[in-house]
């Protein structure tokens, strides 16, 4: 399943199958992105991030893909398991010489068993 | 165990009653973060912090006010707070990875402010 943009804010998929949200960021000077996770009542997860020389960056059935061109990053979650039901967003830092963090609104992923 | 404490985790207050927010780490990390998160709105940054005696402003920073005299704390001020700061607030900090520096890594449990 995957998810387009900031417009669709549920994404549902079967257990097992590979989950993509994606995330359109705004400043084409931000220098670093991050993926979030959070759970009901629970404050964020970090989940994984990429600098913006990287194309690609893998966790455990993570992978963060970023693509300048068009200022889109996208999550991707293999073997999605019910324990990955949670909302999930991204994060960009504006540019190099600042520690301000803009974050998008939130992808809230459903894993049907 | 490595956390980033907040306390209190719920306060009621009135209005205009001036109130602090705390928040220490215990991983010697050099950046620290406030976020509120709303509904609707997501989170947004209020202040964040580079090192000691180092601040500057997020997206979000009026009616708020920190300070960094030490790298373990970062306690977030609210002189006259209003019914516009109920929300939920999260403290964050990051350290270093390959020599650089992370940002927003761990997050603390949160804050749930009600301002009547």
């Amino acid at each position: 399943g995957e998810s387009v943009g900031l417009h669709l804010p549920t994404l549902s998929v079967q257990e097992g199958d590979n989950s993509i949200i994606n995330c359109a960021y705004s400043n084409s000077a931000s220098d670093y992105f991050i993926w979030y996770k959070q759970e009901s009542g629970k404050g964020p997860q970090f989940i994984i991030d990429i600098r913006s020389n990287m194309d690609k960056r893998q966790g455990q059935r993570v992978t963060v893909l970023l693509n300048k061109t068009v200022k889109h990053l996208s999550l991707q979650i293999a073997a999605t398991q019910p324990g990955d039901s949670a909302v999930y967003f991204c994060a960009e830092k504006k540019a190099s010489n600042t520690g301000k963090l803009i974050f998008g609104q939130g992808t809230t992923l459903q894993v049907k068993p | 165990e490595a956390q980033v404490t907040q306390n209190p985790r719920y306060l009621i207050t009135v209005t205009g009653k001036k109130l602090t927010v705390t928040c220490s780490q215990n991983m010697n990390h050099e950046y620290m973060s406030w976020y509120r998160q709303d509904p609707g709105l997501g989170l947004r940054q209020i202040y964040y912090s580079m090192n000691v005696e180092v601040t500057d402003k997020g997206d979000v920073p009026e009616g708020y006010k920190v300070s960094r005299k030490e790298k373990r704390n970062f306690p977030l001020i609210l002189e006259s707070p209003s019914p516009n700061q109920t929300s939920l607030y999260f403290c964050a900090s990051s350290g270093h990875r390959d020599k650089k520096l992370l940002y927003g890594y761990t997050f603390g449990s949160g804050t749930r402010l009600t301002v009547v």
